[in-house]
């Protein structure tokens, strides 16, 4: 009963090159969030997608980064061309299923560095 | 506009004894939800207690207890017989149930267990 899953654990990136943060949720959980947690800080809420659909991507910086939930997969976070401060840890958590949508449940992160 | 504070940047506690982690929140939604989550040093999130907002009992799982005072606009976390592997971050979290399932996060309170 694997729970969320996140990869890579750990990414290192020179400026201006492409992160792709993959997650895939719990099996039978529909719904996924992605977050970013700068380092000393809580968590912020980028983005809220169900399967093929964004539902909220109002914590979501307009430009360079963006998410997507196929049909088949595991939801992606992508950011293009990066820089200094996107350097971070960001979380995906899924809900759903049996348990219904109170509790989401995280992956273990997965921690970006941007030289 | 939502909003969650922590108002605790660091607690110390003696082991065994009870801890209080103080929330408040603000919303003007009459339908949202409480969390609480730890976060220990090595970085994962880890669920700890869920409050509804037309819950009237306060919510309890094990030796973790959820202070809610409606009128108050308060959450606290109360842990009874502190134990060192309680030594970590602490986050207030709170979703609107009307609108989607964005879920916001305070700035955390760390706790330091002592023996």
């Amino acid at each position: 009963n694997a729970g969320v899953m996140q990869n890579p654990r750990h990414l290192v990136r020179r400026r201006g090159q492409e992160a792709r943060l993959r997650c895939s949720p719990m099996k039978g959980h529909s719904h996924v969030y992605w977050y970013r947690q700068l380092p000393e800080e809580g968590l912020k809420f980028m983005v809220y997608l169900q399967k093929e659909n964004i539902i909220d991507e109002s914590g979501m910086p307009k430009e360079r980064f963006s998410a997507e939930f196929p049909k088949e997969g595991p939801s992606i976070l992508r950011i293009q061309q990066v820089v200094r401060g996107d350097s971070a840890a960001y979380f995906c958590a899924s809900s759903g299923g049996l348990a219904g949508y109170n509790e989401q449940f995280f992956g273990p992160g997965t921690r970006l560095t941007v030289l | 506009a939502q909003k969650i504070t922590q108002t605790q940047p660091g607690m110390f506690v003696q082991e065994k004894e009870a801890v209080t982690l103080d929330c408040t929140y603000d919303t003007s939604d009459q339908s949202y939800g409480l969390f609480w989550y730890k976060q220990p040093s090595s970085g994962e999130m880890i669920f700890l207690i869920y409050q509804g907002s037309y819950d009237e009992q306060n919510a309890t799982e094990g030796r973790y207890s959820l202070n809610f005072q409606k009128a108050r606009k308060s959450a606290n976390l109360v842990i009874s017989a502190s134990q060192l592997g309680d030594s970590a971050m602490y986050f207030c979290a709170m979703r609107e149930n009307t609108g989607g399932f964005k879920t916001i996060f305070g700035a955390g309170t760390r706790l330091f267990v002592k023996a």
